[in-house]
């Protein structure tokens, strides 16, 4: 069974803040990876999508993959009280998997 | 305006009963999919269908059915087989020329009474 893993938090920063939230994943194969938001009793909405290793910045977030290690994390830069929500990791497997799978999510609480 | 509409928003269903939960888009994608979420839990795949009149079960597909008769449709079916049914279904559609990112709809509610 393919995994990704997050921890559930809730992970709470001061507004002004870099939050740091943390995914890692099974399946050594896996090529594509996606952040999505997630505002409580809302559906997800995509935050970010990396394919290669290293980091892709898109405004105020950060995203960074290192298939070595099997972990990809998404940095949120001067956080702000609307970024609280839960922040879900979905990873996509090799040869063209039309599945994602998702993690548990994180719960971020940025306070004013 | 282009998206994925879901409906009902709230839905009650009664023990013993089938409902079914409608998904339309208009974005013109191949590929939908069902997912259930459960409170404080990531999303579970239930079923999915990457053409019309073709679907595959994910990885909690009994008690549920679906059917893909046109490209724009992906309904789902809770039958009275499924035990908990009580959970948050969001279907969604996946684009190919984003990389194939996965975006989804406003999700439906679903509670037994």
């Amino acid at each position: 069974q393919k995994e990704v893993e997050q921890n559930s938090g809730p992970l709470s920063v001061p507004e002004g803040a870099i939050a740091s939230l943390n995914c890692t994943y099974s399946d050594r194969g896996s090529q594509s990876f996606f952040w999505y938001r997630q505002y409580s009793g809302k559906s997800p909405e995509l935050i970010m999508s990396i394919y290669s290793n290293g980091d892709k910045e898109d405004g105020r977030f950060t995203a960074q993959l290192n298939k070595a290690s099997q972990y990809v994390s998404l940095l949120i830069r001067d956080s702000q009280p609307s970024d609280s929500a839960t922040y879900l990791c979905a990873v996509r497997g090799q040869g063209g998997s039309e599945k994602l799978v998702f993690g548990k999510g994180t719960k971020l609480t940025v306070n004013p | 305006d282009g998206g994925i509409t879901q409906s009902p928003k709230y839905l009650f269903r009664k023990e013993g009963q089938n409902v079914t939960l409608s998904c339309e888009q208009n974005l013109n994608h191949d590929a939908m999919y069902w997912y259930r979420q459960d409170p404080g839990q990531g999303l579970r795949l239930i079923y999915y269908s990457q053409i019309v009149n073709d679907f595959q079960k994910g990885d909690i597909a009994e008690g549920y059915s679906v059917s893909r008769e046109k490209k724009e449709s992906f309904p789902l079916t809770v039958t009275s087989a499924q035990k908990n049914p009580t959970a948050f279904y969001l279907c969604a559609s996946m684009d190919p020329g984003a990389g194939n990112t996965i975006y989804f709809g406003e999700g439906s509610w679903l509670t037994v009474v």
